[in-house]
């Protein structure tokens, strides 16, 4: 599976938009994009996911840009209960690959 | 609809003592099963994953063992435990139709 880069950490307003971006360059042609997040002392929580089009569902919109070597997070609306370790992971597909998570990126939205 | 169960929630056990964390998923067949483990502080690492029952892959050695007695049934365990063996414990299924789902996690600690 194909490896990501994601900042460290990042801090949002509470109702601004939380936009988080992830590297991954040596993606391949049949690897999705997967966004999880982890609240503190739970289980990973699955976001959304995409191959090559954009995709938003009720929770986040997921940018992946042409060249498919990168890719943004929106959440459009963020609020106090979205601050979690949001981690961006490239896989062949949940049926065959295995999910090889990084150190995520630690979002904290602010009052 | 698919649930994943797992515990216990939390277990505090002596060093050499044995482990057995058990997770079971209802409301799907031949899932896809999977243990992390997180330490303190650090990102989830996949420790076994299995494709069907009895079939198991280890990902890094260590002091435990998974086993797959049954389709939805997996069980990790270990022999000796070791201080090094404590962390939070992950437990997911996933399918042809379905992304990773975690359980809620045991959270080890071993004094």
């Amino acid at each position: 599976d194909a490896k990501t880069t994601q900042p460290t950490s990042m801090d949002c307003a509470e109702g601004r938009a939380a936009n988080l971006p992830c590297n991954h360059s040596t993606i391949s042609g049949n690897e999705y994009v997967y966004w999880y997040r982890q609240i503190h002392s739970q289980g990973p929580q699955y976001i959304i996911h995409g191959l090559k089009n954009n995709e938003t569902n009720e929770m986040a919109s997921l940018i992946i840009t042409e060249d498919r070597k990168s890719s943004t997070l929106i959440l459009p609306h963020a609020t106090l209960r979205d601050t979690a370790v949001y981690y961006c992971i490239v896989s062949y597909g949940t049926s065959y690959g295995k999910l090889t998570f990084g150190q995520g990126t630690i979002l904290t939205v602010h009052p | 609809s698919q649930t994943i169960h797992q515990w216990p929630a939390t277990l505090v056990q002596p060093v050499g003592s044995p482990l057995s964390l058990e997770c079971t998923v209802e409301g799907t067949s031949n899932p896809n099963l999977y243990w992390y483990r997180q330490a303190a502080g650090r990102g989830l690492q996949l420790l076994f994953y299995s494709v069907g029952i009895g079939q198991i892959s280890s990902e890094v050695p260590q002091n435990l063992s998974a086993s797959r007695p049954q389709d939805r049934q997996f069980i990790l365990s270990s022999k000796k435990l070791l201080l090094s063996d404590s962390g939070f414990y992950l437990c997911a299924w996933s399918g042809a139709n379905y992304g990773y789902t975690f359980g809620s996690g045991t959270r080890l600690t071993v004094v």
